[in-house]
């Protein structure tokens, strides 16, 4: 069965600074995809960053970069130069062969500080 | 991106009634849409999987006949929590995939589910 670990429930960052939320996954497919997605206060569900299993470089958008280690099944999200409207729920999640359902790690709240 | 809108955003409600809250994808055919279940502070739990025309895949633990969902059209899904009990007090989300969509799933953006 598949499994994502978030083992961070919180994580406090000063603005302006980087920060990594980490991630570990378990799976016995060859074709999957990670996920990030942000969730702030409202509820709503955030797409950050995407990932699929066969690609050779790690994911970037913007600020967020994917960091990718195959044989450690790790997928760590790092948010470069830290704002105030970064602080929100993160999520971890993975789709698995078929293509199908999400499945959610645990979640790590992020708080930005001044 | 595409747009899945839900509604109500809110809703509150005596035990023992029924609710019906709808998901709809505004400018995309959802071929697939998924419901979620998320308590505060907890990760998001897959309650059901619903193909368009077809019956749910409803998650091991999750309740069929107390959870009702229908797909009848490729731009809407229904969840109807049947006879709530202040348990079933949740954030309902659901998602929708399209045909093309392999990778992306597109959330709507949740209703809140008070059972007094």
């Amino acid at each position: 069965a598949q499994k994502i670990t978030q083992t961070q429930p919180g994580m406090f960052v000063q603005e302006k600074e980087a920060v990594t939320l980490d991630c570990t996954y378990d799976t016995s497919d060859q074709s999957y995809g990670l996920f990030w997605y942000k969730q702030p206060s409202s509820g709503e569900m955030i797409f950050l960053i995407y990932q699929g299993s066969y690609d050779e470089q790690n994911a970037t958008e913007g600020r967020y970069s994917l960091n990718f280690q195959k044989a450690r099944k790790s997928a760590n999200l790092v948010i470069s130069a830290s704002q105030l409207g970064d602080s929100a729920m993160y999520f971890c999640a993975m789709r698995d062969q078929a293509g199908t359902a999400l499945i959610f790690g645990k979640g790590t709240t992020l708080s930005v500080s001044s | 991106g595409a747009v899945v809108s839900q509604h109500p955003s809110w809703v509150i409600c005596k035990s023992g009634t029924s609710v019906k809250i709808e998901c709809r994808s505004l400018d995309f055919q959802a071929t697939t849409m998924f419901w979620y279940r998320q308590f505060p502070k907890q990760s998001l739990m897959l309650m059901a999987t619903s193909n368009e025309g077809s019956k749910a895949t409803y998650e091991q633990g999750v309740e069929k006949d107390k959870f009702l969902i229908n797909h009848a059209s490729l731009t809407l899904s229904t969840l109807t929590v049947t006879s709530a009990h202040p348990e079933d007090s949740s954030f309902y989300i659901c998602s929708a995939k399209g045909l093309l969509s392999y990778n992306e799933q597109f959330f709507g953006p949740g209703t809140r589910l008070t059972v007094l």
